[in-house]
């Protein structure tokens, strides 16, 4: 099965100050999805990425996927508190099959 | 975008009863959601695939006896907790695969069974 172990486990920012979040796979990532969480609450979905080298950006999220499909990463740019919550990186497998294995999560904080 | 509701958003039980936890896609249809747990402090783990007009995919170590899933309709999938101990208590989350790309979730169920 697959495994996603995602970088730091939690994070304290500085308003204002750029972040990165990895999410590493134990296999090839075929969708790979990036979502943020506040606790109990439903998720909100961020982006999605599927081919090697891509990357897209949000307003002050950007994501990429490595050219190998092992691993993306979250950026980002200016976080404000309105960026706090869990992020979770989610992958499906390939088929087109939309069931999601998650990662392990990243909490952020954002100090105003 | 697309809307996927739960209900209820939380649910106090007594240790034995069974609870009932409804997923509705309100503007698509969904052959396929998805139910997860989640765990205080933990990622979402997947519980259980429900396909409409057919039995559930269950994951691996989840009682399919326990958690009752029903898909009867495009857009309602139920999950019920029988016998809910307080182990059961955690958040639930339902998803739905809108279209290729994206799949939307439900803003969860916290349950806590006495």
């Amino acid at each position: 099965s697959q495994e996603l172990e995602q970088s730091p486990q939690s994070l304290i920012v500085q308003e204002g100050k750029n972040l990165t979040i990895n999410c590493t796979s134990s296999k090839t990532l075929y969708g790979l999805y990036w979502y943020k969480q506040k606790y109990g609450e439903g998720l909100i979905f961020l982006m999605m990425l599927q081919k090697g080298g891509e990357e897209k950006s949000h307003e002050k999220i950007t994501a990429k996927l490595d050219e190998k499909k092992q691993q993306s990463s979250l950026h980002i740019t200016a976080s404000q508190p309105s960026h706090a919550g869990i992020y979770l990186c989610g992958a499906t497998p390939p088929g087109g099959y939309q069931k999601v294995t998650f990662g392990t999560g990243t909490k952020l904080q954002v100090i105003p | 975008g697309a809307v996927v509701s739960q209900h209820p958003s939380w649910v106090i039980c007594k240790s034995g009863t069974s609870v009932k936890i409804e997923c509705r896609s309100l503007d698509f249809q969904a052959t396929t959601m998805f139910w997860y747990r989640q765990f205080p402090k933990q990622s979402l783990m997947l519980m259980a695939t429900s396909n409409e007009g057919s039995k559930a995919t269950y994951e691996q170590g989840v009682e399919k006896d326990k958690f009752l899933i029903n898909h009867a309709s495009l857009t309602l999938s139920t999950l019920t907790v029988t016998s809910a101990h307080p182990e059961d208590s955690s958040f639930y989350i339902c998803s739905a695969d809108g279209d290729a790309e994206t799949q939307y979730f439900g803003p969860g169920t916290r349950l806590l069974v006495l």
